[in-house]
C-alpha cells in the first residue's frame, strides 16, 4: 500500500494564482482531511470529508475549496492564492471519524506564495 | 478555549541519554490523547494513544504517561538514538463525538552524537 500520497511536494505561486493540491489514499478510508502547518503552531484543520460526496469546514476554511467525488481522492483548491497561505499542507485519512482515531498523514506539500 | 501546550519548544540531548517531553491541555471533556512523531519533511506518525482512564502506554523506547486530574501528559524517550531527532506532537481529542482534534505545536528534539 502506498498509504496517503500528495502532489506536488513543492510549489511556488504568485499572489492571485489558483492551484489544486492533490491527495489520494489506497486504504479505503472513509474520512479524509486537510491541515496546514505553520511555524510555532499546531496543525490546523482546513476542510474534512466523512465520505464521498460529503465535505465540511474545519477551523481555517477561508480561501480553500474541496470536493470528494471518490473514496480515494480529496483535492484541495486554492482559489486566489495569498501570501498568508504560505504553509505546509498535509492530507490525512482515517478509518473512523470518532475522536482518537489514528490519522495517516501524507508527506506534505510545501507552498510558497509570493 | 480548548488548548494543547507543549514544552519545551526544542531540546538538544546526547545520544544514549533519556529525555521527557511535556504536554498540558485544557480540553474538556476529554476522550483520548495521542503522541505523534514527525520527521523533517514528512507527515506525523502515531506513537501512542491513551484514553482518559489509562495512565501509561509504551511503544518500544517511548513511554507516554497521562494524569487526567492535572490534565498533563509526558512522553519519555529512553536511550535516545540519532533517529529520534524529530518533532513530537501531542494531540487531544474532545469527547464530543466529532471528528476534530486539537494539535499542540510540538517539541523539536535534536539528538547529537
Amino acid at each position: 500500500n502506498a498509504g496517503v500520497t500528495q502532489t506536488p511536494k513543492f510549489q511556488v505561486l504568485k499572489t492571485g494564482q489558483s492551484m489544486t493540491l492533490q491527495c489520494a489514499q489506497d486504504m479505503n478510508h472513509e474520512y479524509m482531511s486537510w491541515y496546514r502547518q505553520d511555524p510555532g503552531m499546531g496543525l490546523r484543520l482546513i476542510h474534512y470529508s466523512v465520505g464521498a460526496g460529503i465535505t465540511d469546514q474545519g477551523e481555517v476554511p477561508n480561501g480553500y475549496n474541496v470536493s470528494r467525488s471518490t473514496t480515494e481522492d480529496f483535492p484541495l483548491r486554492l482559489l486566489s492564492a495569498a501570501p498568508s497561505q504560505t504553509s505546509v499542507y498535509f492530507c490525512a485519512s482515517s478509518a473512523s471519524g470518532r475522536g482518537g482515531h489514528e490519522q495517516y498523514f501524507g508527506p506534505g506539500t510545501r507552498l510558497t506564495v509570493t | 478555549k480548548n488548548q494543547v501546550e507543549q514544552s519545551p519548544q526544542s531540546l538538544i540531548i546526547l545520544e544514549g541519554k533519556n529525555c521527557t517531553l511535556q504536554c498540558n491541555y485544557t480540553v474538556s471533556p476529554f476522550s483520548n490523547l495521542r503522541w505523534y512523531k514527525q520527521d523533517t519533511g514528512r507527515g506525523p506518525v502515531s506513537l501512542t494513544i491513551m484514553t482518559f482512564s489509562e495512565n501509561t502506554k509504551s511503544n518500544g523506547r517511548y513511554t507516554a504517561t497521562l494524569d487526567a486530574d492535572t490534565k498533563q501528559s509526558s512522553l519519555h524517550i529512553t536511550a535516545s538514538q540519532l533517529s529520534d531527532s524529530a518533532s513530537y506532537i501531542c494531540v487531544v481529542s474532545p469527547n464530543t463525538g466529532g471528528f476534530k482534534t486539537i494539535f499542540g505545536a510540538g517539541t523539536r528534539l535534536f539528538v547529537k552524537a
